[in-house]
C-alpha cells in the first residue's frame, strides 16, 4: 500500500489553468476508476472535489476537472482563484475495500 | 445535512489504548459504509479503516492491521476506533468519513469530520 505519487508543490496566478499529478500502478489508479480528489485548507477537513476519476459533486466549481490516463490521474483547476490555494490529495481505490492517497500537493496561487 | 462528530482523543502513553467514536446524523448511517483517515501532524493523508454498512466486514491498511480494530453500532449512528498498543508514529488527526455510496463501495470519501486528535507520548 504505498502512497501515490504527486508533485510536492504547483502554482499559477489568477486566471491561468494548473494540473496536478497524481501516478500510482497498475493496482491502484491503473486498475480502478476511483479516483477521487480532496482540497485540504490548514487546520480543517478535507472536501471532495472530484470523484470516479472525473465527476464533480454538487456545488463544487466546474472549473474542478478530473481525468486519468494509464496508471496517472490529473486534476486540473482553470481561472485559477485565490480561494483554491490549498493542498490537495488524490485518492485511489486499490481492490479488496482498501485504498491509497497520495503524499499531497501544494497550490500556490501567486 | 450530514454530521459527523468524532470523539475520544487526547494524550496517551506508548503502549496505551484508546477508543474513538464518530456520531453520524443527517443520513440513513445503516445504508453506508464508514472509514477512518488520519493525518499526522505536517502530513499527508492515510486510509487507515474501512467498515462495511453492515458491519460485517472491515478493512484494514497494512500499517495498522492487528492493532486497530474499527466497528460500528447502527442502532446508536455511531461508528469507533479501537486502538491498542499505540506508538508515537500513531500520533495523528483521526478522521471519520462516509462512503459516496449506499451499501456497496469502491468509493470514495464524501463527508468528513472535524478530526480528533491523537497524542500517543510519555
Amino acid at each position: 500500500q504505498s502512497a501515490l505519487t504527486q508533485p510536492r508543490s504547483v502554482s499559477g496566478s489568477p486566471g491561468q489553468s494548473v494540473t496536478i499529478s497524481c501516478t500510482g500502478t497498475s493496482s491502484n489508479v491503473g486498475g480502478f476508476d476511483y479516483v477521487s480528489w480532496y482540497q485540504q485548507y490548514p487546520g480543517k477537513a478535507p472536501k471532495v472535489m472530484i470523484y470516479d476519476v472525473s465527476k464533480r459533486p454538487s456545488g463544487v466549481p466546474d472549473r474542478f476537472s478530473g481525468s486519468k490516463s494509464g496508471n496517472t490521474a490529473s486534476l486540473t483547476i482553470s481561472g485559477l482563484q485565490a480561494e483554491d490555494e490549498a493542498e490537495y490529495y488524490c485518492c485511489s481505490y486499490a481492490g479488496s475495500y482498501t485504498w491509497v492517497f497520495g503524499g499531497g500537493t501544494k497550490l500556490t496561487v501567486l | 445535512q450530514v454530521q459527523l462528530v468524532e470523539s475520544g482523543g487526547g494524550v496517551v502513553q506508548p503502549g496505551g489504548s484508546l477508543r474513538l467514536s464518530c456520531a453520524a446524523s443527517g443520513f440513513t448511517f445503516s445504508n453506508y459504509g464508514m472509514h477512518w483517515v488520519r493525518q499526522a501532524p505536517g502530513k499527508g493523508l492515510e486510509w487507515v479503516a474501512f467498515i462495511r454498512y453492515d458491519g460485517i466486514n472491515k478493512f484494514y491498511a497494512d500499517s495498522v492491521k492487528g492493532q486497530i480494530t474499527i466497528s460500528r453500532d447502527n442502532s446508536k449512528n455511531t461508528l469507533y476506533l479501537q486502538m491498542n498498543s499505540l506508538r508515537a508514529e500513531d500520533t495523528a488527526v483521526y478522521y471519520c468519513a462516509k462512503d459516496g455510496y449506499q451499501y456497496d463501495s469502491c468509493g470514495y470519501h464524501e463527508n468528513w469530520g472535524q478530526g480528533t486528535l491523537v497524542t500517543v507520548s510519555s
